[in-house]
């Protein structure tokens, strides 16, 4: 069974006060892993996606790197507008396995000004 | 381009009844994958959708069911309905459905049972 862990829960910043959030996984054989944000009310933005360990990328304040057992993501110089879940997913090679996320729980993020 | 759509966004039912659940996918996308999202569970994957053919199915009840049409529309519907079902019901397309194409969500049903 695959699983997939995020720390913390819940996380506060003062505004440009650098940080990371943590995913550590455990799957059968990783194909991809994911970050999504979601903002309250809203469907998951996707952001970005990791393939193999030592891979790094980009976008704007957040940088997302990953390991053979987790991920993190580290976010800079964070901005109010930054404040949002963050979701971790992986997609694994095991079985049937098309189409099929499997989501951690989340760090909620609160960035204030 | 246009992204995902998903109607309703908000649907209010009582126990018993069943519900029917629209989305639309991104154009070009033929991979619809529906996710259950609750305080309590987090995101749980429901079942994926491809060229009108089921290819993946989580663990929910029977009562949880969807089909495609060949445009790449999707549905899915919950029959009788229990109080555990109020959620947020996103869809998410994809090019092909695995791991090398991102899944793009649309906004969510929110679906509260009485």
């Amino acid at each position: 069974e695959d699983q997939v862990t995020q720390s913390p829960e819940a996380l506060r910043l003062q505004e440009g006060e650098s940080s990371s959030l943590n995913c550590s996984y455990t799957v059968s054989g990783l194909r991809g892993l994911f970050w999504y944000r979601q903002d309250p009310g809203k469907g998951p933005e996707f952001l970005f996606t990791l393939y193999s360990a030592g891979e790094e990328k980009e976008k704007e304040r957040l940088k997302a790197t990953l390991t053979k057992k987790e991920s993190f993501l580290h976010i800079t110089a964070p901005k109010p507008e930054d404040s949002a879940t963050y979701l971790c997913a992986v997609f694994n090679a095991g079985g049937t396995s098309y189409g099929k996320l499997t989501f951690g729980q989340g760090t909620i993020l609160t960035v204030h000004p | 381009k246009a992204g995902v759509t998903q109607t309703p966004r908000y649907l209010i039912k009582t126990r018993g009844q069943q519900v029917t659940l629209s989305c639309s996918p991104i154009s070009g996308h033929r991979s619809v994958s529906w996710y259950q999202q609750t305080p309590g569970q987090g995101l749980q994957f429901l079942f994926e959708y491809f060229s009108e053919t089921q290819r993946n199915k989580g663990n929910f009840p029977g009562r949880f069911s969807g089909r495609q049409f060949s445009n790449s529309r999707s549905e899915m519907n919950v029959s009788t309905l229990e109080l555990g079902d109020s959620a947020l019901y996103l869809c998410a397309s994809s090019y092909s459905g695995n791991s090398y194409n991102e899944q793009f969500f649309g906004p969510g049903t929110r679906l509260t049972v009485l």
